[in-house]
């Protein structure tokens, strides 16, 4: 597709549940964001990879969180034993190193 | 502190007006600079980049950066309604390669 892909777009889900999301970045962008973003606050970084390693995975908040990019295109951010605190809108971004090119997020919600 | 500062708003100038935004950020060896916008419910855009000391415009926007100040603003001439967003500063700090470090946003609303 054209532009960053998010799937899926809301997920509501009860705590302590596994819950998986999943980025389809711009082709031939090797960088790929997650970000975290709670109402009225900006984009909180996760973590980026530049093809399949991650390069920075310093805002991970906890090992309850873990993110792929196995073949260096898409990309799956894992959340294990989900609380409520962890409710967000998950965005992914993707780049050739300069501009980020943001998908329209994976709105969580945890019950 | 915070890695990079922004006054949350509402920032709230009439038509026509300026609209001025403003962002601090704490690592003085920062690089590079955005400016993005998010409509409510919308993901951020790249509206500006900045990368050295000074004034770049590119149409109604204007960006500004002082490093010795670690400082960076955006001025929106000539303000639309269509301009009501949040603008969100964001940061490459130094040595962190492509890491982009956002502020938390400032709300603009332009009144008719």
């Amino acid at each position: 597709g054209a532009g960053v892909s998010q799937t899926p777009s809301n997920k509501v889900t009860e705590k302590g549940k596994y819950v998986e999301l999943r980025c389809d970045p711009i082709s031939g962008h090797t960088a790929l964001y997650w970000y975290r973003q709670s109402l009225g606050q900006g984009p909180e970084f996760l973590i980026y990879f530049q093809g399949t390693g991650a390069a920075d995975d310093s805002g991970l908040p906890n090992d309850r969180f873990f993110a792929v990019r196995p073949e260096g295109s898409v990309s799956t951010l894992k959340i294990q034993r989900t609380e409520r605190g962890d409710s967000a809108v998950y965005l992914c971004a993707s780049s050739l190193g300069g501009e980020l090119f943001f998908g329209e997020g994976s709105r969580l919600t945890v019950l | 502190q915070k890695e990079v500062e922004q006054n949350s708003g509402p920032l709230s100038v009439p038509e026509g007006a300026i609209a001025s935004l403003n962002c601090t950020y704490s690592d003085r060896g920062s690089q590079s600079f955005f400016w993005y916008r998010q409509y409510s419910g919308k993901s951020p855009e790249l509206i500006m980049s900045i990368y050295s000391n000074g004034d770049k415009e590119d149409g109604r926007f204007t960006a500004q950066l002082n490093k010795a100040s670690q400082y960076v603003s955006l001025l929106i001439r000539d303000s639309q309604p269509s301009d009501s967003a949040t603008y969100l500063c964001a940061v490459t700090p130094y040595n962190q390669g492509g890491k982009l470090i956002f502020g938390q946003g400032t709300e603009l609303s332009v009144k008719p």
